[in-house]
């Protein structure tokens, strides 16, 4: 139990495109859904909180019009890195969360997003 | 500023050992406690969470806490070599507020 899966797995695209990260929860429903990036070698880093249908919440410094993040539904998530620039090319990587007071997160199998 | 501190490593051990990982956090009020485990270009795995003081068993893990040190540590047994990654100690400080400390890598040498 607790399958968090992402789409796609990897990504590469030129620098002024969008890109769009999907976040899945499969057999669980979510209440709360993260977005962590991760530089190599470097620790996790949280970029926003988000609850389903309600607004993200981002960590400080993070550009929220830059980095869209939509809760839609309580199994889905997604994250979408407008206007890519080359030092967005990172692993991004989601996770899920039941609220039933454990605040356990299950990890999707990230994302690495080149940007060219 | 609320913080999770664990030491870097490298930790090496041999297989068959016992690897110790530690980890101190600085919010005397958290109350949920988790270890991850991640490999080298992969995701975090959640391997144990620990709620109250003492040791929580599962499998060749054990998790210990101890709020009033404000300390966590995790024990691994029998250590094999596909046990070797970063080991990542998380510390919730209050309805979703994770911190996650910047991780252990542990080696296991065959």
């Amino acid at each position: 139990g607790a399958v968090v899966s992402q789409h796609p797995s990897w990504v590469i695209c030129k620098s002024g495109t969008s890109v769009k990260i999907e976040c899945r929860s499969l057999d669980f429903q979510a209440t709360t859904m993260f977005w962590y990036r991760q530089f190599p070698k470097q620790s996790l880093m949280l970029m926003a909180t988000s609850n389903e249908g309600s607004k993200a919440t981002y960590e400080q410094g993070v550009e929220k019009d830059k980095f869209l993040i939509n809760h839609a539904s309580l199994t889905l998530s997604t994250l979408t890195v407008t206007s890519a620039h080359p030092e967005d090319s990172s692993f991004y990587i989601c996770s899920a969360s039941v609220d039933r007071g454990l605040y356990e997160q299950y990890f999707g199998p990230g994302t690495r997003l080149t940007v060219t | 500023q609320k913080e999770v501190e664990q030491n870097s490593g490298p930790l090496s051990v041999p297989e068959g050992a016992i690897a110790s990982l530690n980890c101190t956090y600085s919010d005397r009020g958290s109350q949920s406690f988790f270890w991850y485990r991640q490999y080298s270009g992969k995701s975090p795995e959640l391997i144990m969470s620990i709620y109250s003081n003492g040791d929580k068993e599962d499998g060749r893990f054990t998790a210990q806490l101890n709020k009033a040190s404000q300390y966590v540590s995790l024990l691994i047994r029998d250590s094999q070599p596909s046990d070797s990654a970063t080991y990542l100690c998380a510390v919730d400080t209050g309805g979703f507020k994770t911190i996650f400390g910047a991780g252990t890598r542990l080696f296991v040498k065959a």
